[in-house]
């Protein structure tokens, strides 16, 4: 079975300051890596994925995130957090072979402050 | 071009009743998918439809049905609600069929359901 983990229920972040939210996976096969934000009482919204290729991805809002195969991981990053980056973050994983359903994490709150 | 609609916003029940929320997207996807969240959970997928007349349980299914109308349109039925059906409820659409892992989902408002 697959499964993700964001080891952190929040991340506080003075505004100005690179953020970094974590995110580990389990899957056998190759992965399909995403991050979704949720900001309050509105549906996910689509930051980027990963599907193969260049291991930096870069998305929506300056956002970008590297997937390390040895590590497991795909950690989101930004180089210089705003107030409005405020949210919850998800990450999700699918794989390529079988019925390929996204599976998300518990999600990470970020906060920045100003 | 509206994406992914969900209605009703709120919905208060009492256990036993049922209701069905509804989803329609104008995007011209052929999947459609529904999903619950709930606090420190994430979110996990009730059912899915990978395209126009078939649809597929997911992760948690139980106490739930769905019903791809069109191409459009994907409802979902709670027959005798409880309160661990107590949730918000996400609909979601995706260009291909749900056997392409790397397709972007496309998420509705939510429908906010409380179980009493």
């Amino acid at each position: 079975a697959q499964s993700v983990a964001q080891p952190e229920d929040q991340v506080n972040v003075a505004e100005g300051n690179p953020l970094t939210v974590k995110c580990t996976y389990s899957v056998s096969g190759n992965p399909y890596l995403f991050w979704y934000v949720q900001y309050p009482n509105r549906g996910l919204q689509f930051l980027l994925k990963y599907i193969t290729g260049d291991n930096l991805v870069k998305g929506s809002y300056g956002f970008e995130a590297e997937f390390n195969k040895s590590q497991t991981s795909f950690h989101l990053k930004k180089p210089s957090a705003l107030v409005s980056d405020s949210a919850l973050y998800f990450c999700a994983v699918a794989k390529d072979t079988g019925r390929r359903a996204l599976t998300f994490g518990s999600g990470t709150r970020l906060q920045v402050q100003p | 071009n509206a994406g992914v609609t969900q209605t009703p916003k709120f919905q208060v029940l009492k256990t036993g009743q049922s209701m069905t929320l509804q989803c329609a997207q104008d995007m011209n996807h052929n999947s459609m998918y529904w999903y619950r969240q709930d606090p420190g959970m994430g979110l996990r997928l009730i059912y899915y439809s990978a395209s126009e007349g078939t649809t597929d349980k997911g992760e948690v299914p139980n106490g739930y049905n769905v019903s791809r109308l069109n191409k459009r349109e994907f409802s979902l039925r709670l027959e005798s609600a409880a309160p661990s059906q107590t949730s918000v409820y996400f609909c979601a659409s995706s260009e291909r069929g749900a056997s392409w892992g790397t397709d972007t989902q496309y998420f509705g408002p939510g429908t906010r359901l409380t179980v009493l």
